[in-house]
C-alpha cells in the first residue's frame, strides 16, 4: 500500500492554464506539505497543514492555492501557470513525535509550455 | 532565515571510493536527518541525529552530528553502484517538522 500517493505523476499544460494535483496519506499523520524541487533539485517547502489548518506559507505567490479537505488530503491547485512553475512537486506527510521523519509522495512532474 | 548548506553539490566516484557530504547549518539545530533521492523517485528518510556529538552507522554509512549542532556529515565506504543518487540533510527551524529545511543536496555520480 502506498503511504503517500499523489496524482497525476506527469501533467504537460500550457501557460496560463488552470491545473490541480491531489494527495491523499494513508499514515494517519497529522501534518501534510507541499515541497517544489526545481532543475537544480533544490527541495523548497511551499505549505504545511496540521490537522486540514495551514500553518505555512513559503512566500508562495497566490496562484497556488492548497486545499485540506480532511487530514488526510492535500490537494494543490495552480491558477495561471506559468513557465516557471514547471518543476517536480512532492506531497509529503509527517507525524510530530521523537522521531518525525517526513514520507514523500512520488511527485509529480509539472512541464508548462 | 535559516540556511542549510551541503557541499559539494555535485560528487563523481569510482565505484569502490569512498564519500563524504557535509551539511552546514546557520543556525543550530536540534536534530539532523538526512535523506536519499534515488534519480527519477524521491526523498525517502534514512536516519535522524539527535546528540551533539552523535555518530550512527548503517551498514557503509556513517552519519555523524557536529558538537555543536550546526553541521553534520555523511560517510559512504566503498560506494557501490546502488548509493547513486541525491543525498540531503534537513533540520528543523523550530520544534517539530513544520518547519524542516533541506540542504542544498549532494548528487553523487558512480563510475563503474
Amino acid at each position: 500500500d502506498t503511504a503517500v500517493s499523489q496524482t497525476p505523476k506527469y501533467l504537460v499544460t500550457q501557460m496560463g492554464n488552470d491545473k490541480s494535483i491531489k494527495c491523499e496519506q494513508n499514515l494517519g499523520h497529522d501534518t501534510m506539505y507541499w515541497y517544489k524541487q526545481d532543475s537544480k533539485k533544490f527541495l523548497k517547502i511551499m505549505f504545511s497543514y496540521n490537522n486540514k489548518e495551514l500553518i505555512i506559507n513559503e512566500t508562495v505567490p497566490n496562484r497556488f492555492s492548497p486545499k485540506s479537505p480532511d487530514k488526510a488530503h492535500l490537494n494543490l491547485h495552480i491558477n495561471s501557470l506559468e513557465l516557471g512553475d514547471s518543476a517536480v512537486y512532492f506531497c509529503a506527510s509527517s507525524q510530530p513525535g521523537q522521531v518525525n521523519t517526513v514520507h514523500f509522495g512520488n511527485g509529480t512532474r509539472l512541464t508548462v509550455t | 532565515g535559516q540556511q542549510v548548506m551541503q557541499i559539494p553539490q555535485y560528487q563523481h566516484v569510482q565505484e569502490g571510493e569512498d564519500f563524504t557530504t557535509y551539511c552546514n547549518s546557520s543556525t543550530t539545530l536540534s536534530n539532523i536527518q538526512w535523506y536519499k533521492q534515488r534519480p527519477g523517485g524521491h526523498p525517502v528518510f534514512l536516519i535522524q541525529l539527535v546528540k551533539s556529538g552523535e555518530v550512527k552507522k548503517q551498514k557503509r554509512l556513517t552519519f555523524q552530528f557536529g558538537e555543536a549542532k550546526k553541521n553534520s556529515s555523511l560517510h559512504i565506504t566503498a560506494t557501490q553502484t546502488t548509493d547513486v543518487g541525491t543525498y540531503f540533510c534537513a533540520g528543523p527551524r523550530g520544534f517539530g517538522n513544520e518547519k524542516l529545511t533541506f540542504g542544498t543536496g549532494t548528487r553523487l555520480t558512480i563510475i563503474p
